[in-house]
């Protein structure tokens, strides 16, 4: 059974890159779309971008300036890099494959953005 | 940048039947906007319910069901249970690869 880790951002200053990983086990990495997807605290979710295992990418455009997202197929890893975060970047960030719609989910990593 | 609407809460009573839509700023949404349904309760990860305007999962309860309905996505639940009260959010997909959220639903069983 597919199972997605995902690790990193924490307390974070204003200006600062935010990274996340999110590590794939259990099944395939090729074939589909890893997605980065964030909800601030008590507001909806907001989907951030996409790759896939050869690193072809997709981006929220009103975020496309400031995100990096990445892959190392080798690990069956995917990344993602916010940079020059604020206050509004806070959220709960979510790794989740897309195979039959968003089949799979990371379970959610806290990124806060404090002075 | 389009914008995707839902209602932003509706209640439905026990045994009874919502139908949650989800519309498009650009026009009308259509089966090439491959609508996917999430349902997400309280400090839980979302599920997706329903992806590609109608298509469930394995574990999505068979009263609910997916259309598009007024040139609208639309989530239908029919004989709603207690346990159905949570966030409902949509997903639409855009010819560009933008992918966009609706502001979600709260759903009530009351």
């Amino acid at each position: 059974q597919v199972h997605l880790q995902q690790w990193g951002a924490g307390l974070l200053k204003p200006s600062e890159t935010l990274s996340l990983s999110c590590a794939v086990y259990g099944g395939s990495f090729s074939g589909y779309y890893w997605s980065w997807i964030r909800q601030p605290p008590g507001k909806g979710l907001e989907w951030i971008g996409e790759i896939n295992h050869s690193g072809s990418t997709n981006y929220n455009p009103s975020l496309k300036s400031r995100v990096t997202i990445s892959v190392d197929a080798s690990k069956n890893q995917f990344f993602l890099k916010l940079s020059s975060v604020t206050a509004a970047d806070t959220a709960v960030y979510y790794c989740a494959r897309e195979g039959s719609g968003f089949d799979v989910w990371g379970q959610g990593t806290m990124g806060t953005v404090s002075s | 940048q389009a914008v995707v609407t839902q209602e932003p809460s509706l209640t439905v009573s026990p045994g009874g039947t919502v139908t949650l839509t989800c519309g498009s700023s650009t026009g009308a949404v259509t089966s090439g906007h491959y609508p996917y349904w999430f349902q997400q309760k309280p400090g839980q990860a979302p599920r997706t319910l329903i992806y590609d305007t109608s298509n469930k999962h394995s574990w999505t309860p068979a009263r609910f069901s997916g259309s598009l309905l007024g040139g609208k996505a639309a989530l239908t639940l029919s004989g709603a249970q207690p346990e159905d009260e949570a966030d409902y959010y949509c997903l639409l997909s855009y010819s560009d690869a933008r992918r966009v959220f609706g502001g979600g639903t709260k759903l009530t069983v009351l």
